[in-house]
């Protein structure tokens, strides 16, 4: 049984560039979870899809914005990358069923120069 | 709104003492509260968690976490611990109320466990 799973784990991009991170849950759960940790930081809660559609929001800018496909799996997109956006983004998945228990994936590093 | 205050950003221990990492959370409503466990070079992993019922939870690996709903703390704690508990370890609460939940961490407490 596969968990979730992440891509690409490591990329570089400059400065007002943009970037796709793709993340698929783990079998079984509906709801995906984007969360974003700086150096040091815990996550925080970038958005959450459930039925392809966005649920909740996080305190983020409308540069950051997302999907899910019929198939549960999500992407998340950055637009106009500053510096400060250099961190790992890790997905979530759950069922919508079960309280709060969410199952992460690694997380894709992002380095913006 | 809620939120999570984690005290300690470090934590040292020497192998098979106790430790304790410390969780206070805000919110104006009912909540879950967890613990995730983050190894190095990992995601997040659940190590355990408070739903409802008895206020003294516990995860496989003899960590333990109790609810104190008059201080609005979730306190982990081991009473010996292993050089293998060495992670860092994140409180998190999510709101009841919403119909899709929201989970807000803490920043993380690094435990360190000295041989």
């Amino acid at each position: 049984d596969a968990g979730v799973t992440q891509s690409p784990t490591h990329l570089i991009k400059t400065r007002g560039q943009q970037v796709t991170l793709r993340c698929s849950p783990k079998s079984g759960h509906d709801t995906v979870s984007w969360y974003q940790q700086a150096l040091g930081q815990g996550p925080q809660f970038i958005f959450q899809y459930y039925e392809e559609e966005e649920r909740q929001r996080g305190n983020f800018p409308d540069r950051f914005s997302g999907h899910q496909f019929p198939n549960y799996s999500s992407e998340l997109n950055v637009n106009a990358l500053l510096l400060g956006d250099s961190a790992l983004y890790l997905c979530a998945s759950s069922f919508q069923g079960l309280a709060g228990e969410l199952f992460f994936g690694e997380g894709s590093r992002l380095t913006v120069l | 709104a809620q939120s999570v205050t984690q005290l300690d950003s470090q934590v040292p221990v020497f192998e098979e003492a106790p430790v304790e990492l410390r969780c206070n959370y805000s919110s104006s409503v009912s909540v879950y509260l967890f613990w995730y466990v983050q190894y190095p070079n990992q995601g997040l992993q659940l190590l355990l968690k408070y739903l409802s019922g008895s206020t003294l939870v516990k995860s496989i690996n003899g960590f333990e976490a109790e609810f104190n709903k008059s201080q609005t703390s979730f306190h982990l704690r081991k009473p010996s611990v292993h050089i293998s508990d060495t992670a860092e370890y994140f409180c998190a609460v999510s709101d009841v109320s919403g119909g899709y939940q929201k989970v807000t961490f803490g920043i993380g407490t690094k435990l360190q466990v000295i041989p």
